[in-house]
């Protein structure tokens, strides 16, 4: 059964700062991975996809890489800001069947 | 994603009560999905369903059904709600012929079960 583990739970940054998060999953037989973005309260927003085949995605100032063969993933946020703030999840789809980890919820201090 | 749509947006209700959650969808696609998520968990897969004819089971189907009236609509029934069952439900829409098979997702509907 694939399990997505994503550490710490919480962060808390100064405004300015690039940051990493981290996911990992147990089962690399995956056909892609996603990062989301969740508000408080909202939906999920879909920040990037990486395909099994490919190593990295960048939109803006996002940035996620994939290492299939060791089970990671990171999402690398440059130069942080207040808006950042929200719940960052990571999703693996296999079988057509998306499994989440719990998220990482993120503060960025003004 | 404003072409998923999810009534009631909230909901209360009480333990033993039928409750129905419905999901539209303008986008054309084929497949949909139930999920809940918990305060600080992951969202877990419930039912999905890859077409009008077809409806699986997910992670954790058991106190609930759906039904996929057409390829736009796909409800979430508890038939006797309980209050383990107090979660944020969101529904999801992907297309088989997008070959990242991208999931799209509802607003959410806050469920309290007293």
């Amino acid at each position: 059964k694939q399990e997505v583990t994503q550490i710490p739970a919480a962060l808390s940054v100064p405004e300015g700062e690039n940051l990493v998060l981290n996911c990992s999953f147990t089962d690399s037989a995956i056909y892609n991975l996603q990062w989301f973005r969740q508000d408080p309260g909202k939906g999920l927003t879909s920040l990037l996809l990486i395909q099994s085949s490919q190593r990295e995605q960048t939109s803006g100032r996002l940035n996620a890489s994939l290492d299939k063969s060791s089970g990671r993933s990171t999402l690398y946020i440059a130069a942080s800001q207040p808006g950042d703030s929200a719940t960052y999840l990571c999703a693996v789809k296999a079988n057509s069947k998306l499994t989440f980890g719990k998220g990482i919820t993120l503060s960025v201090r003004p | 994603d404003a072409d998923v749509t999810q009534t009631p947006r909230n909901r209360i209700t009480k333990t033993g009560k039928r409750i129905m959650l419905e999901c539209s969808q303008t986008k054309g696609h084929d497949r949909m999905y139930w999920y809940r998520q918990d305060p600080g968990l992951g969202l877990r897969l419930i039912y999905y369903s890859f077409d009008v004819k077809d409806i699986n089971k997910g992670e954790i189907s058991d106190g609930y059904s759906v039904s996929r009236q057409a390829q736009a609509k796909f409800s979430l029934s508890l038939e006797s709600a309980i209050p383990n069952q107090t979660a944020l439900y969101f529904c999801a829409t992907s297309d088989r012929s997008d070959s990242t098979d991208t999931q799209y997702f509802g607003p959410g509907t806050r469920l309290t079960v007293l």
